[in-house]
């Protein structure tokens, strides 16, 4: 166990679904993180949120919308997603630059 | 393109022998790397970093080696055992102090054979 948990684990919806991914670091960092891991290829960065503030979107589209209520949760709020977006999306924390935990997953399917 | 890439997608090793995963990288101002194991339905593990004001960092069982020259960064495993076999990733993060996003490779699936 890394300190960081996820749920749900697998999550099956439909793309006019509207669902809440659910990240939890018992830790105590400061920093948090959203990744999308699809086949065969790395995983990418999608938010990143210091102390609660949002301070990196990498280009995500907006059907995705993050919210970090405090520093020990994060959320990843998923709505009229697309079957590509299926994918393992992995959440991970950090006491600022150091080492990232990542959480175990949700494995996504958009039907 | 990427910024950090592996270059071999597969490794098939003995049990017992030694591993050397590889990862080239190609942004210059990157000052911290590190490598994950990710086995099988799991979260990336971290295994090792290293900053770039050092060549080499030993853990145990494992070395990271940086060559800051060629941009290349390598993991190596002693005495490779079945609990090795995972994906490795290699990642970096232009660092600054703040909390960073990584930039992650592609991975190498790192196969044992008994």
């Amino acid at each position: 166990e890394t300190g960081v948990t996820q749920t749900p684990r697998h999550l099956v919806m439909g793309m006019t679904n509207k669902k809440s991914l659910k990240c939890e670091q018992h830790l105590g960092h400061n920093a948090m993180y959203w990744y999308k891991q699809s086949a065969k290829k790395p995983l990418e960065l999608m938010f990143v949120y210091n102390f609660k503030e949002q301070t990196e979107n990498n280009s995500v589209p907006s059907r995705f919308s993050p919210e970090c209520p405090n520093s020990s949760h994060l959320f990843l709020h998923l709505h009229t997603l697309q079957p590509e977006d299926s994918a393992l999306y992995l959440c991970a924390s950090s006491l600022h630059s150091g080492e990232q935990f990542f959480g175990p997953g949700t494995r996504l399917t958009v039907l | 393109g990427e910024s950090v890439g592996l270059h071999l997608p597969t490794l098939s090793v003995q049990e017992g022998d030694n591993s050397i995963i590889n990862c080239a990288y190609s942004n210059s101002a990157s000052d911290y790397f590190i490598w994950y194991k990710q086995e099988s339905g799991k979260g990336p593990q971290f295994i090792i970093d290293i900053r770039s004001n050092m060549d080499k960092r030993q853990g145990q069982r494992v070395t990271v080696l940086l060559n800051k020259t060629v941009k290349h960064l390598s993991l190596q495993i002693a005495a490779t055992q079945p609990g090795d076999s995972a994906v490795y990733f290699c990642a970096e993060n232009i660092g600054g102090g703040g909390a960073d996003g990584l930039t992650f490779g592609k991975g190498t699936h790192l196969i044992i054979q008994p």
